[in-house]
């Protein structure tokens, strides 16, 4: 069965540094691989996706993720964090059966 | 305008009693999902339906029953409600189910089962 793990519970970055967030996922065959946001009091938005071809991703907002097969890795960057970014990030993986997995979540806080 | 919009967003009630959340989405899509969120912020899926037809149902109690009008339509009905069932219920929609389609989700409806 697909599984996702997001590492990091919690991270904190100060606004206009750089943030990575990890994700590992697990599943036998090509993954499809998602990443999305909440803020505070909504629902999920979709900030990229990767099914295949160019491992490296551009989604909204300014965000990108990287691909990489033999890691088993989709971890998402940022090159400069806005206070806006704060919310709640999710990995998901999806099983071939069209159902999404998602991993626990990371927090990002921004400081000033 | 809301694309998908549920109701209520915040629901208290007592153990035993049964509710439902309503869930509509002005999207055209196909498809529409329920999706539980716990308190450590797992998000699960629990079912979807495809043109008004259950297409996913999750291991979830009995007591959960979703009902699909119509294809814009997506309610959940929660019987003999349990402590345990207090989590933040999320409606979502897409395209179609053929493939990973963007997923559109509504607010939340945060459950409080006291």
């Amino acid at each position: 069965a697909q599984s996702v793990t997001q590492p990091d519970i919690h991270i904190t970055v100060s606004e206009g540094a750089s943030l990575e967030l990890r994700c590992n996922y697990s599943y036998g065959a090509t993954p499809y691989l998602f990443w999305y946001v909440q803020s505070p009091g909504q629902g999920l938005q979709l900030l990229l996706k990767y099914f295949s071809g160019d491992t490296l991703v551009q989604g909204i907002k300014g965000f990108e993720a990287e691909f990489k097969r033999s890691q088993s890795s989709f971890n998402l960057r940022k090159p400069s964090v806005h206070w806006s970014d704060a919310a709640e990030y999710f990995c998901a993986v999806g099983d071939g059966d069209y159902k999404l997995s998602f991993g626990a979540g990371t927090t990002v806080t921004v400081r000033a | 305008d809301t694309a998908v919009s549920q109701t209520p967003k915040y629901l208290v009630t007592q153990m035993g009693n049964d509710k439902s959340i309503k869930c509509e989405q002005n999207l055209g899509h196909d498809t529409m999902y329920w999706y539980k969120q716990d308190s450590k912020k797992f998000l699960k899926i629990m079912f979807s339906y495809n043109n008004k037809e259950l297409i996913i149902n999750e291991t979830v109690p009995n007591r959960f029953s979703p009902k699909s009008p119509d294809k814009a339509h997506l309610n959940l009905h929660i019987n003999s409600l349990e402590l345990g069932d207090s989590a933040v219920y999320f409606c979502a929609s897409s395209l179609d189910r053929g493939r990973y389609e963007k997923l559109f989700f509504g607010s939340g409806t945060q459950l409080s089962v006291l």
